[in-house]
C-alpha cells in the first residue's frame, strides 16, 4: 500500500488555468516537501512544512502555493500554469529527529499546453 | 554553489561485476550524502546514506565513500544485478532536522546486463 498518496497521477492543464495537486501521506511523519522534476533536469526542492508551518521556499514565482488543511496533508496549488510548468512534482515527508530520510510520493506528471 | 553533478549520465556493467556511480559537489556546508535508487514512473527511494562524520558505510552489496576535501562522494554496487537496473541520484545537503532541502544531482541510468 502506497504511504504517500498522490492525486491525480496525471494532469494535463492549458496555460494560464489553475490546478491543485494532493498528497496525503500516512508515515505519521510531521515533515512534508515538495520537489519538482522537469524534463531533463534534476530533482528540485521547493517547499518544505513542519508541523503544517512553511519552513523554507525555494520558489521564486508566487503562483506555487502550498496548502495543509490537515498535519498529513500538503497540497500545491498553481495558478495562471505555464507551458515551463510541466513537471512531475513529487510529494515527500520525513520523520521529526535525526532521520534524515525522505520518502517520496509517486509524483503527479503535469503537462501544460 | 548548490550544484550536484552526476558526470555519468548513464553506465553500462555486466552482471557480478561492479557498479561505480560517482558524484561531485559545491557546497563544503553539506554534511549529508545519500543516494536514492528510482525505476521508470515510480518514486525515489532510499539506497543509503552518509553523514560528513564518516567517509564510508558498507550495507549489503553497497558501499558509500565520501571524500570531503575532493567534494565527491560515490556508490559502489557489488555483484551487480539485471535487478539493479535503474536511475540512481545522488543528493546532498545539510543537516537540519525537520527540513531536509537536498540537492539532487541528474541521475546516472544503470544497466545491468547478463
Amino acid at each position: 500500500d502506497p504511504k504517500i498518496i498522490q492525486k491525480p497521477k496525471y494532469l494535463v492543464a492549458v496555460t494560464g488555468s489553475e490546478k491543485i495537486l494532493i498528497c496525503e501521506q500516512y508515515l505519521g511523519h510531521n515533515a512534508m516537501y515538495w520537489y519538482r522534476q522537469s524534463a531533463k533536469k534534476p530533482l528540485e526542492f521547493m517547499f518544505s512544512y513542519s508541523y503544517q508551518k512553511l519552513m523554507d521556499n525555494q520558489t521564486a514565482s508566487s503562483r506555487f502555493q502550498p496548502q495543509s488543511s490537515k498535519k498529513n496533508h500538503l497540497d500545491l496549488q498553481i495558478t495562471a500554469l505555464k507551458p515551463d510548468d510541466s513537471a512531475t512534482y513529487f510529494c515527500a515527508s520525513s520523520p521529526q529527529g535525526y532521520n534524515e530520510r525522505l520518502f517520496f510520493g509517486h509524483g503527479t506528471k503535469l503537462s501544460v499546453l | 554553489g548548490q550544484q550536484v553533478k552526476q558526470s555519468s549520465p548513464s553506465l553500462t556493467v555486466q552482471e557480478g561485476g561492479i557498479s561505480i556511480l560517482n558524484c561531485d559537489y559545491e557546497n563544503d556546508m553539506f554534511d549529508y550524502f545519500a543516494w536514492y535508487k528510482k525505476y521508470p514512473d515510480n518514486s525515489p527511494t532510499l539506497l543509503i546514506s552518509v553523514r560528513s562524520n564518516v567517509d564510508k558505510r558498507e550495507d549489503g552489496r553497497l558501499t558509500v565513500f565520501l571524500n570531503k576535501s575532493g567534494k565527491h562522494f560515490s556508490l559502489h554496487i557489488t555483484a551487480s544485478q539485471p535487478e539493479d537496473t535503474a536511475v540512481y541520484l545522488c543528493a546532498a545537503g545539510p543537516l537540519n532536522t525537520g527540513n531536509y532541502k537536498y540537492v539532487f544531482g541528474a541521475g546516472t541510468r544503470l544497466k545491468v546486463i547478463a
